[in-house]
């Protein structure tokens, strides 16, 4: 059964700073992964789409990895900015049996203080 | 055009109440799903919608009622709730071709609160 761990829960860094979330998953049969961004009571913002066959994609400020022979992903923030201060969530969709279901990461919640 | 719509954005519903939930997208997706999130959780998966059709009910209790009208819409009506269906409902979709499943797009969810 496929699970996701995000570390950490929670993260305070002052404003400037570089910062890695990690996501990591226990199979490593993913189709994709996907990180999100989630501002308090809003809806989610997708952030980066990894494909399988993929090792990293950018945008902006944001990189993220993904090694799937160890189950690991992370998303890199560069020059945090208070703005940035949200939950991010990764979630992977799996590549076998029902893959219309992603499998969530309980997120971390990064505050990035001026 | 990346933007799935949600409306309303806040519900306060009473529990013999009965209520719907909208949602539209104009990305050509072809599956479509509804969520539910508690404060502190991620998204949990209620229904999707692949091509117009119901593939997928999580064990959802029928007081809540999916409908997929045509390709860019999607409805949820709710009949009957209880308090602890208060929590943020949120409609995503994705290209939906058999097996490949791409990117998942986000609404920014509709806030119920059932009294």
């Amino acid at each position: 059964k496929q699970e996701v761990t995000q570390i950490p829960a929670a993260l305070s860094v002052p404003e400037g700073e570089n910062l890695v979330l990690n996501c990591s998953f226990t199979d490593s049969a993913i189709y994709n992964l996907q990180w999100f961004r989630q501002d308090p009571g809003k809806g989610l913002t997708s952030l980066l789409l990894i494909q399988s066959s993929q090792r990293e994609q950018t945008s902006g400020r944001l990189n993220a990895s993904l090694d799937k022979s160890s189950g690991r992903s992370t998303l890199y923030i560069a020059a945090s900015q208070p703005g940035d201060s949200a939950t991010y969530l990764c979630a992977v969709r799996p590549n076998a049996g029902n893959n219309r279901k992603l499998i969530w990461g309980l997120g971390t919640s990064l505050a990035v203080n001026p | 055009d990346t933007e799935v719509t949600q409306t309303p954005k806040h519900l306060v519903m009473g529990m013999t109440n009965k209520k719907s939930l909208k949602c539209e997208q104009h990305m050509g997706h072809r599956a479509m799903y509804w969520y539910k999130q508690k404060a502190k959780k991620p998204p949990e998966l209620m229904f999707v919608y692949s091509y117009e059709k119901l593939s997928i009910n999580e064990s959802v209790p029928s007081r809540f009622s999916p409908e997929c009208p045509n390709s860019s819409l999607l409805n949820l009506h709710l009949h009957a709730l209880q308090p602890e269906d208060s929590a943020l409902y949120l409609c995503a979709s994705s290209q939906a071709a058999d097996r490949v499943m791409g990117e998942a797009f986000f609404g920014q969810g509709t806030r119920l609160t059932v009294v």
